[in-house]
């Protein structure tokens, strides 16, 4: 089935320095990925979807500025989180929905990314 | 507005003890209903898919049905591996973007 790659699983920067996270399909091509931040006991919270060669769309309240999302191929988007935070430390998920036009209407998920920001 | 509600937030049982999750949903137009299960520090991994009111879907030991408000995850005797937080999803008709909502989730513990 559908594989998304995420990596890293971890990762522990210092206070403004910038970390980038990388979400790959495997087998299939992902035109559009979702980017969601999800705290401790806590359920998803979307951030952005980003859209292969447009730009990515924020929900409200998300600063574009400091997360960058670039969605540069069919199998490659990759979140940026610039100037990080002690703040900015959470977990980071990617997911791909699947194929529609195979009536497939499941999302596959990347491992998530855990940023902890010192 | 749209909104999913799952509950309860937590559940603890003992191996073998059946019971169900549940998930109520309010959406203008139901496309898909969702559960995933998620171990902590992963993502959450699918399980079932539910499109209409009384369809239901199995795999070894869970069981989920949808209603035209609420979907149940019925889990039958339990193990510890079961253990999970399990999530609740909803897309909507309207939203082109296939955009899902999600519910807070449900903490499942086993207890051996």
């Amino acid at each position: 089935g559908a594989v998304v790659s995420q990596h890293p699983s971890r990762v522990i920067c210092k206070s403004g320095t910038s970390v980038k996270i990388e979400c790959r399909s495997l087998d299939f091509q992902a035109t559009t990925m979702f980017w969601y931040r999800q705290f401790p006991k806590q359920s998803l919270m979307l951030m952005a979807t980003s859209n292969e060669g447009s730009k990515a769309t924020y929900e409200q309240g998300v600063e574009k500025d400091k997360f960058l999302i670039n969605h540069a191929s069919l199998t490659l988007s990759t979140l940026t989180v610039t100037s990080a935070h002690p703040e900015d430390s959470s977990f980071y998920i990617c997911s791909a929905p699947g194929d529609r036009r195979l009536n497939n209407y499941g999302y596959t998920f990347g491992s998530g990314t855990r940023l902890t920001v010192v | 507005e749209d909104q999913v509600t799952q509950s309860p937030e937590a559940l603890r049982l003992q191996e073998g003890e059946s019971s169900s999750l549940n998930c109520s949903y309010t959406v203008s137009g139901l496309r898909g209903l969702f559960w995933y299960r998620q171990d902590p520090g992963k993502g959450p991994e699918f399980l079932f898919t539910l499109y209409s009111a009384g369809e239901e879907k199995e795999k070894e030991r869970l069981k989920a049905t949808l209603t035209k408000k609420e979907s149940f995850l019925h889990i039958t005797a339990p193990k510890p591996e079961d253990s999970a937080t399990y999530l609740c999803a909803v897309q909507a008709v309207e939203d082109s973007n296939y955009q899902l909502i999600w519910g807070a989730g449900t903490k499942l513990i086993i207890k051996p």
